[in-house]
């Protein structure tokens, strides 16, 4: 079965400064992996994802993530936080064989001034 | 291109009533998920949908269903309503049922059981 994990309810950063928001993942067979972004009373949007190649990761409004295989995970970055950027992230995985995609619990970033 | 539209945004049921709930996916896109989120259990899987199949299903009751028309719009239905499940019902599409797309969500309808 597939399951992804995020340790952190929160994560709290001060603008300017470096963010990472953690991903961990379960699945046999190759992982497809994404994350999302979710702000107040709306669905969720897509920032990236990882299928194969490079282990690093360019998405949408400066995010980043680097894929792991032997830590089985996908921690999303970005190397300078905006206060804009404090939103809900979930991370989710697919596997092989046409599976639902899996969300994780979510973590709510926040980015003070 | 418009993106994912749900119908209604909002709405208030009372327990045992039943509701049904509206999605229209991205023009071209052929495939209809389903999810419930809570804040207790984030975001859990209903159902997909592709091609007007049924293709995944998650561990919900009967009383939630859902069905796809010949042309990608879907529906889900709850039926005899409880208090638990007043949650935010987000609905995606994404072009093929495949597992290397990413799914483009709506902006959800919120359905409060009272």
């Amino acid at each position: 079965a597939q399951s992804v994990a995020q340790p952190e309810d929160q994560v709290n950063v001060a603008e300017g400064n470096p963010l990472t928001v953690k991903c961990t993942y379960s699945v046999s067979g190759n992982p497809y992996l994404f994350w999302y972004v979710q702000y107040p009373n709306r669905g969720l949007q897509f920032l990236l994802k990882y299928i194969t190649g490079d282990n690093l990761v360019k998405g949408s409004y400066g995010f980043e993530a680097e894929f792991n295989k032997s830590q089985t995970s996908f921690h999303l970055k970005k190397p300078s936080a905006l206060v804009s950027d404090s939103a809900l992230y979930f991370c989710a995985v697919r596997s092989t064989g046409f599976q639902k995609l899996v969300f994780g619990t979510g973590t709510r970033l926040l980015v003070s001034p | 291109k418009a993106g994912v539209t749900q119908t209604p945004r909002y709405l208030i049921k009372t327990r045992g009533q039943q509701v049904t709930l509206s999605c229209s996916p991205i023009s071209g896109h052929r495939s209809v998920s389903w999810y419930q989120q809570t804040p207790g259990q984030g975001l859990q899987f209903l159902f997909e949908y592709f091609s007007e199949t049924q293709r995944n299903k998650g561990n919900f009751p009967g009383r939630f269903s859902g069905r796809q028309f010949s042309n990608s719009r879907s529906e889900m239905n709850v039926s005899t309503l409880e208090l638990g499940d007043s949650a935010l019902y987000l609905c995606a599409s994404s072009l093929e049922l495949v597992n290397t797309g990413e799914l483009f969500f709506g902006e959800g309808s919120r359905l409060t059981v009272l």
